[in-house]
């Protein structure tokens, strides 16, 4: 079955930190850029971050810069974002979504909650 | 950045109607733009890449145009399953994409 497949959110305190995973399957992985896209509860989608197929650059958000890594194993055919220093602000529900053939994200997960509270 | 503004941010309307939403960016993306539908509690889904190319098993119903910075997205006639939000996403800037706001269509 051609997916990803998120996990690893949950409730953290302000300035901790959380690893998300995104498994793939169905698809040639290494392929593929991958993207966090995140969507905070009630609000619109909110571009995170994105890794080449290859793992040779990376971007992010402004508003995540310095405090969240993206990653990728090939191998395993998985996703991650690691994310320090976490904020009140960081409360959202966290996507893994594929870069297609026109470059738009064809493939999304269902995401993982991540929400961020004393 | 490159800022990406919908209009209108939620619309009314009715089944069979012709629907049209508009799409403008602060800077030309030349054709790099993609339409997301949302339903409540689902993921996002791709519906038009490249301003005008539609998805493998999206209805023709939906249509896409428009380059530099003003873009549409129309439904030509509106069905029950096509109540949701969309959003349109720019990715002419490889180091940092962005989404519209998104335009919620709802039931008149």
């Amino acid at each position: 079955q051609v997916q990803v497949v998120e996990s690893g959110g949950g409730v953290v305190q302000p300035g901790k930190s959380l690893r998300l995973s995104c498994a793939a399957s169905g698809f040639t992985f290494s392929n593929h850029g991958m993207n966090w896209v995140r969507q905070a509860p009630g609000k619109g989608l909110e571009w995170v971050a994105i890794i080449w197929f290859d793992g040779s650059q990376k971007y992010y958000a402004d508003s995540v810069k310095g405090r969240f890594t993206i990653s990728r194993d090939n191998s395993n055919n998985a996703l991650f974002l690691q994310m320090n220093s976490l904020r009140a602000e960081d409360t959202a529900l966290y996507y893994c979504a594929r870069i297609g053939q026109n470059g738009a994200f064809d493939m999304w997960g269902q995401g993982t909650l991540v929400t961020v509270s004393s | 950045d490159i800022q990406m503004t919908q209009s209108p941010s939620t619309l009314s309307a009715s089944v069979g109607d012709r629907v049209t939403i508009t799409c403008r960016a602060s800077q030309s993306i030349r054709s790099w733009l993609a339409w997301y539908q949302q339903k409540p509690g689902k993921a996002p889904k791709l519906l038009i890449s490249k301003a005008s190319s539609l998805e493998s098993g999206v209805p023709s119903r939906f249509s896409g145009s428009g380059s530099g910075t003003e873009f549409t997205l129309t439904i030509s006639s509106l069905q029950p399953d096509d109540f949701a939000t969309y959003y349109c996403q720019q990715y002419n800037s490889f180091l940092k994409w962005s989404f519209g706001q998104g335009t919620t269509v709802e039931v008149k």
